[in-house]
């Protein structure tokens, strides 16, 4: 069973255009959300973070936007480059000293 | 810093054989977590320690998957007999903390595993 599902894939995004990626979850217990990043033959690296007691968080052209009602969160990317096409992994932690659970990913591919 | 290191970085073995993979935190780091990457199942957690202490194993698949940690620096994660099934990349990641909240996770660049 899932906890943090992302029902997309993969992603086509043309340079420039605004890149946005979903996730949802099911765990209301979940307070904080993480976005890695994650490039061929690497490790996925932290890209961006917000807590349940927010509602958006802006680094850069990054912005996360989370509506804890909908269970649901975006990730922003604008304008989106090349350098962007990576899988994109959303991350959630539940209260108390526990791991992070992730979904299975969105690959986005930014086209020149 | 260098980062968490995995090696190998490839591994290709025939079914039965045993695989150890290894890994070298980030030093300070009091947590390490094994993850496994496959098309079906995205990025699942094998099993994660705790001040050397493994907390919970029970995403390991089976008892062929084994996973130690003998001192703050260096853990395996063994699989003996290896199969086909098993094929995938293997992460380790490192953090200062079970729960990441201070201290984003921080993974190895991987073990992609091949069993023929």
């Amino acid at each position: 069973d899932q906890q943090v599902k992302q029902n997309s894939p993969s992603l086509s995004v043309q340079e420039g255009r605004i890149s946005i990626l979903n996730c949802d979850y099911t765990n209301s217990m979940f307070d904080y959300f993480l976005w890695y990043k994650k490039y061929p033959a690497e490790g996925p690296t932290f890209l961006i973070s917000i807590s349940s007691i927010k509602d958006k968080n802006e680094d850069g052209r990054f912005t996360v936007f989370l509506n804890k009602s909908a269970k649901h969160l975006s990730l922003h990317i604008v304008p989106s480059q090349p350098g962007d096409s990576a899988v994109y992994f959303c991350a959630a932690r539940g209260s108390g000293n526990t791991p992070l659970v992730f979904g299975k990913g969105t690959r986005l591919s930014v086209i020149a | 810093d260098a980062g968490v290191i995995q090696s190998p970085r490839h591994e290709v073995t025939e079914m039965g054989q045993e695989v150890t993979l290894r890994c070298k935190p980030i030093s300070g780091h009091n947590s390490l977590f094994w993850y496994r990457q496959t098309m079906m199942r995205g990025l699942e957690l094998l099993i994660y320690f705790n001040n050397n202490v493994p907390i919970d194993d029970s995403g390991m698949p089976e008892d062929r998957f084994s996973a130690k940690m003998p001192n703050a620096s260096f853990s395996t994660l063994k699989i003996q007999p290896s199969e086909p099934r098993d094929s995938a990349v293997y992460f380790c990641a490192s953090s200062a903390g079970v729960s990441s909240y201070n201290s984003p996770l921080h993974f190895g660049n991987g073990t992609r595993l091949t069993v023929t």
